[in-house]
């Protein structure tokens, strides 16, 4: 298996656009994870998925931003409309039942810049 | 949910051993102590983890202290390429929700 698979590796957008972020996880993982990066805030966990559907989104950050899984080989991070504090790696990662044996693999992320 | 207090840097020279050290003073009882590391530009990898007895693989040995107020990753024979942000994280193994990667440890592994 390649891994998990995120694109675009690098995004710059103008404020006010659209932006959507793809994940390929691993095949077989049944839970998915996205994640921000930032220098201020470090690692924050968005939202993450059990058989492709949303358990927990208390990480998001406001409306703006939306996560779907439609597959089990598929999901996107969605902001609309981005802002220039958006910037950050965004990271997807998945894994099996989250069980004591099991562990989180991340995608390279997805480097977001709003200017 | 328990916190870490990790050094935020260390320095080691290539080829020895790299000890770094984590406190989790307030772990429950069914919290495991996990360790990812951060190589730049890349995503986390997981390391290890352990619950209360010391763990070792082919990557690194972890070393619980019998009251699990703190461990320690130990990389035995540290390389250039173990230059990395290192982060200890304790939780619940049922509570993704509770995931929280702190600031870590950035080792600094010199020739």
């Amino acid at each position: 298996d390649a891994g998990v698979i995120q694109s675009p590796r690098h995004e710059v957008t103008e404020m006010g656009q659209e932006v959507t972020l793809r994940c390929k996880p691993i095949s077989g993982h049944d839970y998915l994870f996205w994640y921000r990066q930032t220098m201020m805030r470090g690692l924050e966990l968005l939202i993450y998925f059990n058989n492709n559907v949303p358990i927990d989104d208390s990480g998001m950050p406001e409306d703006r931003f939306s996560a779907k899984m439609p597959n089990a080989s598929f999901s996107t991070l969605k902001i609309q409309p981005s802002e220039p504090r958006d910037s950050a790696v965004y990271f997807c990662a998945s894994s099996l039942v989250p069980d004591m044996n099991t562990e989180a693999f991340f995608g390279q992320g997805t480097r977001l810049t709003v200017v | 949910d328990a916190k870490t207090t990790q050094p935020p840097s260390m320095d080691c020279a290539e080829g020895r051993a790299a000890n770094l050290p984590c406190n989790h003073s307030t772990i429950s009882g069914n919290e495991y102590v996990y360790w990812y590391r951060q190589i730049h530009s890349q995503g986390p990898q997981y390391i290890i983890h352990g619950l209360k007895n010391n763990e070792t693989n082919e990557m690194a040995s972890l070393i619980i202290t019998e009251d699990r107020k703190s461990s320690t990753l130990i990389l035995p024979h540290a390389t250039l390429r173990d230059t990395a942000v290192y982060y200890c994280i304790v939780n619940n193994i049922y509570n993704f929700n509770k995931f929280y990667f702190g600031s870590g440890t950035k080792l600094n592994v010199k020739p």
